[in-house]
């Protein structure tokens, strides 16, 4: 399967501890994105890597998340301190864009998060 | 801000019964209008980019239009497997890379 892929697919966690995601971008993709979920709306952004870079990070992305891409290639999200309003589904997309041309964003499975 | 509203919520169909999904949408300069589908539990699959006003793309028994102010998103003689909530979503011209979403139409068709 060369589609995006999410781990873990569930997590239940304890209010205050931390979590991490990792995401694997469809490999030729040079962008990579999070996004949240909560049920009944649609994604909202969280932030973006254009190859290891992050040049762009939403409000709702407080300092107690934190995502890397080293290298490029995979993608984590760390959420430190979690709080029950944490709960949702975290979803990663990623694009091939040459310039500034725009790139469908495909999205993976994502990672069902439950704050307890 | 960038604005994206669907309508209906919620959309019940009998098989056979055409029908169309709207979405309007409040954006400083459209780069894009974006149709996915999202089933339970999973993550949206992306079914059209529409860039233009007049714009239509088809796929199967879908079709979607763009103007300068909504797109549609029209269902030929739905069958069961349609079923799903479907996403719009713009992205801005003026450089962001983000999508900006709707909160979706949830489409059920019975047999």
């Amino acid at each position: 399967d060369t589609g995006v892929s999410q781990d873990p697919r569930h997590k239940i966690t304890k209010r205050g501890q931390n979590v991490t995601f990792r995401c694997d971008p469809i490999s030729e993709h040079n962008r990579l994105y999070w996004y949240r979920q909560t049920l009944g709306q649609g994604p909202e952004f969280l932030t973006y890597f254009q190859n290891e870079a992050q040049l762009e990070k939403s409000r709702l992305l407080s300092d107690r998340f934190s995502a890397e891409r080293p290298k490029g290639s995979f993608s984590t999200l760390e959420i430190q301190r979690t709080e029950q309003g944490d709960s949702a589904m975290y979803l990663c997309a990623s694009s091939l864009a040459l310039d500034q041309r725009l790139g469908e964003q495909f999205f993976g499975p994502g990672t069902r998060l439950t704050v307890l | 801000e960038d604005q994206v509203t669907q309508s209906p919520e919620a959309l019940r169909l009998q098989e056979g019964e055409s029908s169309s999904l709207n979405c309007s949408y409040t954006v400083s300069g459209l780069r894009g209008l974006f149709w996915y589908r999202q089933d339970p539990g999973k993550g949206p699959e992306f079914l059209f980019t529409l860039y233009s006003a007049g714009e239509e793309k088809e796929k199967e028994r879908l079709k979607a239009t763009l103007t300068k102010k909504e797109s549609f998103l029209h269902i030929t003689a739905p069958k069961p497997e349609d079923s799903a909530t479907y996403l719009c979503a713009v992205q801005a011209r003026r450089g962001a890379q983000k999508l900006v979403f709707g909160q979706g139409t949830r489409l059920t068709i019975n047999p």
